[in-house]
């Protein structure tokens, strides 16, 4: 158990508005990630970080940015949401880049 | 780019039965290769992981194999029960890592029926 919270885990929003999810953890570990999932593409990395404001591209990046001020909390950002946005997001952590990854419970998007 | 893939996509067994799901990735430079389970409307639960040097690895009524140099990978699930009954995921980790490249295969939806 990776004690990972996501906030909203529902949210439904308008296309053009800007949309934050939380993600918070309650361990110190020092990578965190973010993922959609969709039907017939899996799970794919959207942004990953590797410290405090450390982050990386995934690979679906665009239209997406994160931001971690803090070991506990990163936060993903839609600035100007889009209907192919629609998805359910994860957030993951682990302690280094290739151990076992923990994951949230999710958040449910729907952007129409 | 790294791919993964797993058969079958979906698999229906009575209750006891041995099973086994299998992953396949393309390219074979891998760190390690990951097993998920993922519960309907859930997040993702760490099964199994195996490093690109082990050639299995167990955890109970579970045993996962690594091939490396055929790009493959098996789950074996001894003597299944309902509670089973989830969609599990294989993931690879490529040697090249300053952050993770955790590449997903789209899953096995497993139903164990009683």
């Amino acid at each position: 158990d990776a004690g990972i919270t996501q906030s909203p885990r529902h949210k439904v929003t308008e296309t053009g508005t800007p949309v934050t999810l939380r993600c918070h953890q309650t361990e110190n570990h020092r990578y965190m990630y973010w993922y959609r999932q969709d039907p017939g593409h899996g799970l794919r990395l959207i942004h990953y970080s590797y410290g405090v404001k450390d982050t990386d591209k995934g690979e679906v990046s665009d239209g997406y940015s994160v931001s971690r001020s803090k070991t506990e909390d990163f936060l993903l950002t839609l600035e100007s949401a889009t209907s192919s946005q629609t998805s359910v997001y994860f957030c993951a952590n682990s302690r280094r880049g290739v151990d076992t990854q923990y994951f949230g419970p999710g958040t449910r998007l729907t952007v129409l | 780019k790294q791919e993964v893939t797993q058969i079958p996509a979906a698999l229906s067994v009575p209750e006891g039965e041995n099973l086994v799901l299998n992953c396949s990735f393309t390219d074979s430079a891998i760190y390690n290769l990951q097993w998920f389970r993922q519960d309907p409307g859930k997040g993702l639960t760490s099964l199994l992981l195996i490093q690109s040097s082990q050639r299995e690895q167990t955890s109970g009524r579970l045993n996962a194999s690594l091939d490396k140099s055929s790009g493959r990978s098996t789950l074996y699930i001894a003597a299944s029960q309902p509670g089973d009954s989830a969609t599990y995921l294989c993931a690879v980790n490529l040697e090249e890592t300053s952050g993770s490249r955790l590449t997903f295969g789209e899953g096995t939806q497993l139903t164990v029926n009683p």
